[in-house]
């Protein structure tokens, strides 16, 4: 079964709203990583929080890591248009750190 | 960078027919990483390389497939014979010096197998 679920599985907003996405996992981690997936295209990386780490930030993206719940939200503030993609959550294992295992995903829409 | 080059881009062919799927990872990355995409399955790894060596390979489907990195520029992920379920979106991803650690992915290869 899945490493990493998100939640929800699709998400439609209006442009200025702020987005939040979660992932929920089940072993314990390494790291925690989300990617952006546009439509047609492959991955690309979003930020990594370490299992030492709580929160971190880059641009108009939070990520928060609670390891005694074993999850994460990703937050995206003030959205745009081009935000419009699917977000993936990826775990790194604490016992085998050579592969990330991907969640489910959650579709991201945002409307001008 | 160029980035990690994936070819063909597309690929359509028929069931029982040879594919071979090509990987250039980033210069100087140490790790590859063959990935497959379905809506039913979600992202799954098939194998990865360090250092042009398999390293785990218990992801991949059954014997029909196969990958080989001959250096560190170049890796092929094979299907033969190939079969509709195939069908599928390929990745190839590469991290620099530790996998745990961010990965690159390439554009995908998207084939269909008819």
């Amino acid at each position: 079964s899945q490493q990493g679920e998100e939640d929800p599985q699709a998400l439609s907003i209006q442009e200025g709203e702020n987005a939040t996405m979660n992932c929920s996992y089940k072993t314990s981690i390494n790291n925690l990583q989300w990617y952006r997936q546009n439509s047609g295209r492959g991955l690309v990386h979003l930020i990594l929080i370490r299992s030492n780490e709580r929160e971190k930030h880059s641009g108009r993206l939070r990520v928060t890591l609670d390891t005694s719940k074993k999850s994460s939200s990703l937050l995206i503030t003030a959205s745009r248009a081009a935000d419009t993609a699917s977000y993936f959550c990826a775990t790194v294992l604490s016992y085998n750190t050579d592969k990330l295992i991907f969640g489910t995903g959650t579709r991201l829409q945002v409307f001008p | 960078d160029a980035g990690v080059i994936q070819s063909p881009r597309h690929e359509v062919t028929e069931m029982g027919q040879e594919v071979t799927l090509r990987c250039k990872p980033i210069s100087g990355h140490d790790y590859l990483f063959w990935y497959r995409q379905t809506m039913m399955r979600g992202l799954e790894l098939l194998i990865y390389f360090n250092n042009n060596v398999p390293i785990d390979d218990s992801g991949m489907p059954e014997d029909r497939f196969s990958a080989k990195m001959p250096n560190a520029s170049f890796s092929t992920l094979k299907i033969q014979p190939s079969e509709p379920r195939d069908s599928a979106v390929y990745f190839c991803a590469s991290s620099l010096r530790r996998s745990q650690e961010t990965q690159y992915f390439g554009p995908g290869t998207r084939l269909l197998v008819l």
